[in-house]
């Protein structure tokens, strides 16, 4: 597709389970970036990937959280023994290149996550 | 701390008023402040990327301009379609492939 693919785009799951996001970016584009955006909230940096090089974990909330890019494509966001609060819109977004004026960073529609 | 503020938090207009909206940062390094739109239930919409003071864009009824401090999204005669949460968001630091810090957003609203 032409742009950013994210699945599922709704999800509703019980306290204490496992979930999967899974976005796939724009093809080309070798930055790939993890948003989470609740209610009320601006948005919050997760995880970011560049090419080969080890991710930027630095806004993972907890240890539940983690995610991986295979091929340095399409990435997935795991969140372990969810709880209520992982409630939120997960975005993904990409980027051509990480610096210079080719850097715009286009979002996907993202997941909506709901833990009962 | 790295911080983008926004105001106000909501802005009702009626069609055809034109108005700004503010974002004011905070940062070591600015490489490039975002403007984003974002209807209900869907995914930041790109707008414009600005990275040094003085620099204005234009689309449409939108203009963005940038200082050192802040940035203004100018709305001229909006319509009920602009209608949307408008986000702001800045790239900061030296370091490659640094995040987007976002603000919380101006929620606008276009009356016929």
């Amino acid at each position: 597709g032409a742009g950013v693919s994210q699945s599922p785009s709704n999800k509703v799951t019980e306290k204490g389970k496992d979930v999967e996001l899974r976005c796939d970016p724009i093809s080309g584009h070798t930055a790939l970036y993890w948003y989470r955006q609740s209610l009320g909230q601006g948005l919050e940096f997760l995880i970011y990937f560049q090419g080969n090089s080890a991710p930027d974990k630095s806004g993972l909330p907890s240890d539940r959280f983690s995610a991986e890019r295979t091929g340095g494509s399409v990435s997935t966001l795991t969140i372990q023994r969810t709880q209520q609060e992982d409630s939120a819109v997960y975005l993904c977004a990409s980027s051509p290149s990480p610096t210079g004026a080719g850097n715009t960073i286009y979002f996907g529609e993202g997941s909506w996550l709901t833990v009962v | 701390e790295d911080q983008v503020t926004q105001s106000p938090e909501a802005l009702r207009l009626q069609e055809g008023e034109s108005s700004s909206l503010n974002c004011s940062y905070t940062v070591s390094g600015l490489r490039g402040l975002f403007w984003y739109r974002q209807d209900p239930g869907k995914g930041p919409e790109f707008l414009f990327t600005l990275y040094s003071a003085g620099e204005e864009k234009e689309k449409e009824r939108l203009k963005a301009t940038l200082t050192k401090k802040e940035s203004f999204l100018h709305i001229t005669a909006p319509k009920p379609e602009d209608s949307a949460t408008y986000l702001c968001a800045v790239q900061a630091g030296w370091q490659a492939g640094t995040a987007l810090i976002f603000g919380k957003g101006t929620t606008l609203s276009v009356s016929s």
